[in-house]
């Protein structure tokens, strides 16, 4: 089974701010890495999708970059709206996996 | 629009048996492989399964193989989960959600509680 390790668990930041979350794959895992997005209450949203691919309707200050064990989501310029869970998540075998999580906090 | 609806969840105590529903509509759901994923509350996401597009192909997590069933009914654009010999650490939100190639779009999931 791949494990995927997330960093942070958690950050608290302030509006405007960049942020960084990093995925870590126990195996290599090419590009076949998606983010999620899980507010409070609601269903996960696809983020980027394929390590650095981005997603229809999804604002542009969310990027992804990566490959191999190594990956990466950004968020530039932080908004109030962003504070949630962000998952990775990897379709290269089975079982498919998630991350535990990143929770980020709006100071 | 793309519209994933759960139902089916609910009480069941520890040994019962439980089948959910996920009614899909808004897309061509006989061309599309899906999941099930599920989060035990406060917790993170757990793949549990899936299925490709005719059914003929079925994945499962090694927590639920032998216990849990997928399947799909094509003409009436619905996914399935039996769940057999329920354990408590089964309870969760289970939600199912859409793969063309990687998952795009989820319900908003059933809530499964096993206890006595």
């Amino acid at each position: 089974e791949i494990v995927l390790t997330q960093s942070p668990d958690f950050q608290s930041v302030t509006p405007k701010e960049k942020v960084t979350i990093t995925c870590r794959a126990s195996q290599s895992i090419g590009s076949s890495l998606h983010w999620y997005q899980q507010k409070p209450d609601q269903s996960p949203k696809l983020l980027i999708k394929y390590a650095s691919q981005s997603i229809s309707g999804v604002p542009s200050r969310f990027s992804g970059s990566g490959s191999g064990t190594d990956f990466t989501l950004t968020i530039n310029s932080l908004e109030a709206e962003d504070a949630a869970a962000y998952y990775c998540h990897q379709s290269s075998s089975l079982p498919l996996t998630f991350g535990q999580g990143t929770r980020l906090e709006i100071k | 629009e793309v519209q994933l609806v759960e139902s089916g969840g609910g009480l069941v105590q520890p040994g019962g048996s439980l089948r959910l529903s996920c009614a899909a509509s808004g897309f061509t759901f006989s061309s599309y492989w899906m999941h099930w994923v599920r989060q035990a509350p406060g917790k993170g996401l757990v793949w549990v399964s899936r299925i490709n597009s005719d059914g003929s192909s079925t994945s499962y997590a090694d927590s639920v193989k032998g216990r849990f069933t997928i399947s799909r009914d094509n003409a009436k654009n619905t996914l399935y989960l039996q769940m057999n010999s329920l354990r408590a650490e089964d309870t969760a939100v289970y939600y199912c959600a859409r793969a063309p190639s990687v998952v795009d779009y989820w319900g908003q999931g059933t809530l499964v509680t096993v206890s006595s």
